[in-house]
């Protein structure tokens, strides 16, 4: 059984580009979390959805972020207009259902120059 | 709102020595608490977890206590490897109040030398 993929692992984007990172969740998994680790910091809850819907979005940016997870296909967190401050690693995890034990991918490091 | 707080690193310790990384935290709940691992270019990995007050969570040797009234989950190992070497999230979710996220502390560095 396939762990969590995301890609691509690395990202590179000059200011102003947008960034699409893909999460695709364990086999039998229906709910994903997204979180940002900035550097030198820890892990910070983006939003989390299940298929085709968003259930907590409270801690996306209110600009330029967005996400998805559509019913067939892996999640998706877009960036638009990306700026240096988006520079970060971004992790998702999945989980069978809400309040389960989650497991995280290996993470996507978006860099802005 | 919730908060999860881990002592700053890095932590520098010789091999066998004794591991102590402090966690404390803030819930207005009943959250469950977590120890996640995170090694170098690596997603994190759950290393142990308690459920409710003075449950013990243990694993690979690692242990950790639930302490409802010191709100700690402190992370203990009697004899650590080189191979521990990497960095630890202490970590809470509320699942009634909050949906399951996690939230994390900053993050404690651990290098263990031979």
């Amino acid at each position: 059984n396939a762990g969590v993929m995301q890609n691509p692992r690395h990202l590179v984007r000059r200011r102003g580009q947008e960034a699409r990172l893909r999460c695709s969740p364990m086999k039998g998994h229906s709910h994903v979390y997204w979180y940002r680790q900035l550097p030198e910091e820890g892990l910070k809850f983006m939003v989390y959805l299940q298929k085709e819907n968003i259930i907590d979005e409270s801690g996306m940016p209110k600009e330029r972020f967005s996400a998805e997870f559509p019913k067939e296909g892996p999640s998706i967190l877009r960036i638009q207009q990306v700026v240096r401050g988006d520079s970060a690693a971004y992790f998702c995890a999945s989980t069978p259902g809400e309040g389960d034990e989650q497991f995280f991918g290996p993470g996507t490091r978006l860099t802005v120059l | 709102g919730n908060s999860v707080t881990q002592m700053e690193g890095p932590v520098t310790l010789s091999e066998e020595a004794f591991l102590t990384i402090n966690c404390t935290y803030t819930a207005t709940g009943y959250p469950s608490l977590f120890w996640y691992v995170q090694y170098p270019g690596e997603g994190l990995q759950l290393l142990l977890k308690a459920t409710k007050a003075d449950d013990k969570g243990s694993n690979k040797g690692f242990e950790a206590t639930y302490r409802k009234e010191t709100t700690s989950f402190h992370l203990e190992k009697g004899s650590v490897q080189v191979s521990d070497s990497a960095v630890y999230f202490c970590a809470l979710s509320d699942l009634y109040n909050q949906g399951g996220k996690l939230i994390f502390g900053q993050g404690t560095e651990l290098s263990v030398k031979p």
